[in-house]
């Protein structure tokens, strides 16, 4: 079955690192993806990996992937408070995207 | 560049009303467009997908006749909410995906969605 999972909140100290952690059961999946939700707002896509690739880093962003676990994770370095946001984990299938299954969003704040 | 509109972002309209909300791709060709739903505090339900010129592949439980979607050109969709009631406010979120070929294929850039509220 499709199911992508994450936890509801996050709470961290400005300038910390944030984790954010996400599963998913669907083995054929091809491409994940982070993306971010200020309020209300559309979707911001943040970053994406594809399934054969361990990790991949974009300056304060990093997205690891573990494939056997069905893991995901994205952790934000030096979190500032413009980080504050509902972050979507998503995955799909097919190269067209033309599916995409998204989390329940993990909702970051950032306290001072 | 890959920018996605929306209008109206918010719309109040009455029970029994119909209400159109308009997604454009602004600076691409778009293929297909999705139409998303999102409840507060909840994630993104996919409610259809359209492609261009021809009809819409609604998603289970979705009533495709209180929701039609058009998708008339390569850079417009509309979602009209026939029909609205109480219970159709919602967050209505549409996203693009360029045209197949380019690199960026596989990306669904999201507009920046419509609230609905009905009275």
């Amino acid at each position: 079955g499709e199911d992508v999972e994450q936890s509801l909140f996050l709470s961290v100290r400005e300038g910390d690192s944030s984790v954010i952690n996400c599963t998913y059961t669907d083995s054929s999946s091809t491409y994940l993806y982070w993306y971010k939700q200020e309020p209300g707002a559309g979707l911001q896509l943040l970053t994406y990996i594809f399934s054969n690739m361990d990790m991949k880093q974009d300056q304060r962003l990093t997205v690891l992937l573990n494939k056997k676990d069905k893991h995901l994770s994205l952790r934000i370095a030096d979190t500032q408070t413009g980080d504050s946001a509902i972050y979507f984990c998503a995955e799909s299938r097919d190269s067209s995207a033309s599916k995409i299954i998204f989390g329940s969003g993990t909702r970051l704040s950032i306290r001072p | 560049g890959a920018v996605v509109s929306q209008h109206p972002s918010w719309v109040i309209c009455k029970s029994g009303t119909s209400v159109k909300i308009e997604c454009r791709s602004l600076d691409f060709q778009a293929t297909t467009m999705f139409w998303y739903r999102q409840f507060p505090k909840q994630s993104l339900m996919l409610m259809a997908t359209s492609n261009e010129g021809s009809k819409a592949t609604y998603e289970q439980g979705v009533e495709k006749d209180k929701f039609l979607i058009n998708h008339a050109s390569l850079t417009l969709s509309t979602l009209t909410v026939t029909s609205a009631h109480p219970e159709d406010s919602s967050f209505y979120i549409c996203s693009a995906t360029p045209e197949t070929g380019r690199r960026s294929s596989y990306e669904q850039y999201f507009g920046p969605g419509t609230r609905l509220t009905v009275t």
